[in-house]
This record gives C-alpha cells, structure tokens and sequence, in this order.
C-alpha cells in the first residue's frame, strides 16, 4: 500500500464547475500537506498549503484537512479552462523537504 | 528574480552510460532537494542537499549520487544508467528554515535512456 493515495483521474468537467480532488494517507506523521499543479512538461506549482487540520481559502481554491480520517482534499470553484492539469497532493512529517506525493489527478474543463 | 534552474531540459544516454543534471536554486534559497518522476507519476524523492551535505535521502541506489556547491548550485549523477532510470528529474529549492510550504520545483531535465 502506498503512503499516499490518489486517484490519477482523468477528470472531465464542463467550465463553471466545482472540482474536487481528493488524497488519502496512512502515515499519521504527517503535518504538512500541499497542493501542486503541474502543466504537461513543467515543474510542479504550489497552489495550496496547510498545516495540521482545518480549512485554507484562495481565490477559487479551499484546501481541507481531515487528519482524523486521514483525507485531504481541493476544491476548485468555477473552474477554467486554464485550470487543466494534473494536480498532486504532497505531504510531509514536521520541517522537512522529503515530500510524499500522490500520482496526480488528471483533470480537464472543456467550455 | 530568476526561479530554479534546471540544464540539460532533455538528454538522451544509453543502458550503463553515466549523467549529470545541473541545478541553480531560486535566489536566497540554501536547500536542494531532487526528485525523480516517471510517466505518469508523482515525483519520488531522491535526496537532499544542504551547506553542501547529503541532509536526507530517499530509497533510491548509490548508483545516484550528488553534490552541491558554495554557491548552492547542484548536480544529480546517475552512473551506470538502466531503461527504468528514464523520467523528469525535478530539482526544488527552499530555504532551511522551511515551515512554510515555500518548495519551488524547476522546469526538469527530460532524461531517455535507450
């Protein structure tokens, strides 16, 4: 079993849409958890960070944590076109770079 | 403010010949960490630099080695390369007092081996 599970999709929605991606983890450890957007053949981009449990809002983007239940997810609102890529969660244990990534969703918003 | 830097973007080697991939991290960043991710997947974590030591590694063979230098620039080697070594090598940088998140991934160097 992997540390950390996600769903490789790929996800079609229709543009205006409200997306939700989700990751599930078996390492109790850990605090922090991420949210990346790759575009095909660039580096991952942040798009969300939090710490421990609870909710984070930017823009169209809320980042929630269920550490309890040991399930993270991102919800993208009125998602665009622009939004299309494939989106990995990330963890890690306290203050350190050795991130833990999901395989990455694909998604696609088709107007 | 140029961001993390990555050369070659794309190289190509055949089975058991030797590589190196070159990194310059974001300015004012002192950490480098470098990731393999295959087709498909999420990027794994290989090891990380800092004050020019290995600080972590991750389960990969001692056929990858690094380095970094004053400057904080890095290389990733890979000797002996197999077919499975195939993948986008990402470096990201970060400063040491990370505790916010703030880990920033270059372009990649695209390795094939044949």
């Amino acid at each position: 079993q992997k540390e950390v599970e996600q769903d490789p999709g790929p996800l079609s929605v229709p543009e205006g849409a409200i997306v939700s991606l989700n990751c599930t983890y078996s390492n109790s450890a850990f605090q922090y958890f991420m949210w990346y957007r790759q575009y095909s053949r660039k580096g991952p981009e942040l798009l969300m960070y939090t710490y421990s449990s609870g909710n984070k809002e930017d823009g169209r983007f809320t980042a929630q944590v269920d550490k309890s239940s040991k399930y993270i997810s991102l919800f993208i609102r009125d998602s665009q076109p622009s939004d299309s890529a494939t989106y990995l969660c990330a963890m890690s244990e306290y203050f350190t770079d050795k991130l833990i990534f999901g395989t990455g969703t694909r998604l696609q918003v088709f107007p | 403010d140029a961001g993390v830097t990555q050369s070659p973007t794309h190289l190509i080697k055949t089975r058991g010949q030797q590589v190196t991939l070159r990194c310059s991290p974001k300015s004012g960043h002192d950490t480098v960490s470098w990731y393999q991710q295959a087709l498909g997947q999420g990027p794994q974590f290989i090891f990380q630099y800092y004050e020019e030591e290995e600080r972590q590694r991750g389960n990969f063979p001692d056929r990858f080695s690094g380095h970094q230098f004053p400057n904080y620039s890095s290389e990733l080697n890979v000797n002996a390369l197999l077919l499975g070594d195939s993948a986008l090598y990402l470096c990201a940088s970060s400063l040491s007092d990370w505790n916010t998140g703030e880990l920033f991934f270059g372009e990649g160097s695209r390795l094939t081996v044949l």
